[in-house]
């Protein structure tokens, strides 16, 4: 059953707290994604890797972190440096090629909210 | 203005009625497009890509005009199981760039 898994499907933190989320795919995807989507409003990129082991950063990285030590696990960490981080997170992954973009192929997202 | 724009809707239309979506981008470079198909509080799920003038699938076709920067959705013979979140999705050569989206409410 090949796919994208995130988990947990919702997460509750208090502020000042890091938190990982995970996501794994087994659809031997060269690239993965890191994107948060807030309402009303487009997905935005936080991170992007294309091979094991480098990664780059997107959009809106601050406050973010990743690691990329596996071809298919690529797991963020949402630091207490992170301003505003209640929203959707959503990871995608797909076929790779250096700086060709390939349609994506979503997991089914985890809700974090911090209070 | 915006990378990528969407009229957000929401389009409310009968079941069986055709409806059509624009979408238009800023980056006259842009290389390739995407609809996504995204239900309530769910992941986006790939409807079609357009890497030329267009793309026909079923009921839906996506054409793409590179002149005029915009790509539209057509659906005809509206399902109730149609009612969405389409997201216009650009490859700017960069990254993909994400449109907000378009609601689409079909009613019986």
């Amino acid at each position: 059953d090949g796919g994208i898994t995130q988990s947990p499907k919702y997460l509750f933190r208090k502020e000042g707290q890091n938190v990982t989320l995970s996501c794994e795919q087994n659809l031997n995807h060269d690239a993965m994604y890191w994107y948060r989507q807030d309402p009303g409003q487009g997905l935005r990129l936080i991170y992007y890797s294309q091979i094991v082991n480098d990664f780059q950063k997107g959009d809106i990285a601050e406050g973010y972190s990743v690691s990329r030590e596996k071809k298919e696990s690529f797991p963020l960490t949402v630091t207490s440096a992170q301003k505003n981080p209640t929203a959707f997170y959503l990871c995608a992954s797909s076929m790779g090629h250096e700086r060709v973009w390939y349609e994506q192929y979503f997991g089914p997202g985890t809700r974090l909210t911090v209070t | 203005r915006k990378e990528v724009e969407q009229d957000p809707g929401p389009f409310n239309v009968p079941e069986g009625a055709t409806v059509a979506f624009n979408c238009t981008y800023s980056n006259s470079a842009s290389q390739s497009f995407f609809w996504y198909r995204q239900d309530c509080r769910k992941e986006p799920k790939l409807l079609m890509s357009v890497y030329s003038s267009g793309n026909e699938d079923g009921r839906f076709t996506a054409q793409l005009n590179r002149a005029s920067q915009y790509i539209s959705l057509l659906i005809r013979d509206s399902k109730l199981s149609d009612s969405a979140t389409y997201l216009c999705v650009v490859n700017d050569g960069n990254k993909l760039v994400f449109g907000a989206g378009t609601i689409l409410r079909v009613k019986s």
